[in-house]
């Protein structure tokens, strides 16, 4: 069955850079998402991503964050000048259509030290 | 913006025991899925149900969509089942999927 995969699982990165955090979504799928779930808490959504375009966002998905769609497969999320509370297991996630099942790759587990 | 409840909170069961998980939400929805978030992080893809029941394997779910509560059912709990189980649903008009807080199943041997 086909998967979200995300890259790298873990990052480990100093305060105040910027950091990456890659999906491969489902190949014949047109919608990504991007969620975070920090240590403990619920799962919140960030941003949505359709036809090269955010087709909505969250009020956590300040300048701070931008996605991308370099090429035809990936999806990046870019944290610039990163902070503590960005700390975090950041999941991206995929669907073909917009009322029907999300997909979600396994996270990158992000700690800002 | 939609209100997702879940009850439970935390909830221990005996293994080999069944149990029900409720998910309410606030306003009419078109997608609603559960999912299970294992020990590693990984969230689990249970059931996609908008609307009715479905059943895989020890795990069944039915959503009520007019009375807006959704319930997850385990039946003959193994301690493979602990984790946390979440609800989360899309409303009409958007594509966001907003998560309930969880519940945090431990089942003992």
């Amino acid at each position: 069955e086909p998967e979200v995969t995300q890259t790298p699982s873990h990052q480990v990165t100093q305060m105040g850079q910027e950091v990456i955090l890659r999906c491969v979504p489902i190949s014949n799928h047109l919608y990504f998402y991007w969620y975070r779930q920090i240590l403990g808490q619920k799962v919140e959504f960030l941003v949505s991503f359709y036809n090269n375009e955010i087709s909505e966002k969250s009020e956590i998905f300040d300048d701070q964050f931008s996605v991308e769609r370099p090429d035809g497969s990936n999806f990046t999320l870019k944290i610039r000048s990163t902070k503590l509370e960005d700390s975090a297991m950041y999941f991206c996630a995929s669907t073909v259509q917009g009322n029907q099942p999300q997909h979600f790759g396994d996270g990158t587990r992000l700690s800002i030290l | 913006g939609i209100q997702v409840e879940q009850s439970p909170p935390d909830l221990i069961l005996q293994e080999g025991a069944n149990s029900t998980l409720r998910c309410n939400f606030s306003d009419s929805v078109n997608n609603l899925q559960w999912f299970h978030q294992n020990p590693w992080g990984q969230l689990i893809n249970l059931f996609y149900i908008p609307s009715g029941t479905k059943q895989n394997g020890r795990l069944s779910a039915t959503t009520v969509a007019t009375e807006r509560y959704s319930l997850l059912y385990i039946s003959s709990s193994q301690t493979t089942d602990s984790g946390v189980y979440f609800c989360a649903v899309v409303l009409y008009g958007n594509n966001r999927l907003a998560f309930g807080k969880g519940n945090q199943v431990v089942v003992i041997p």
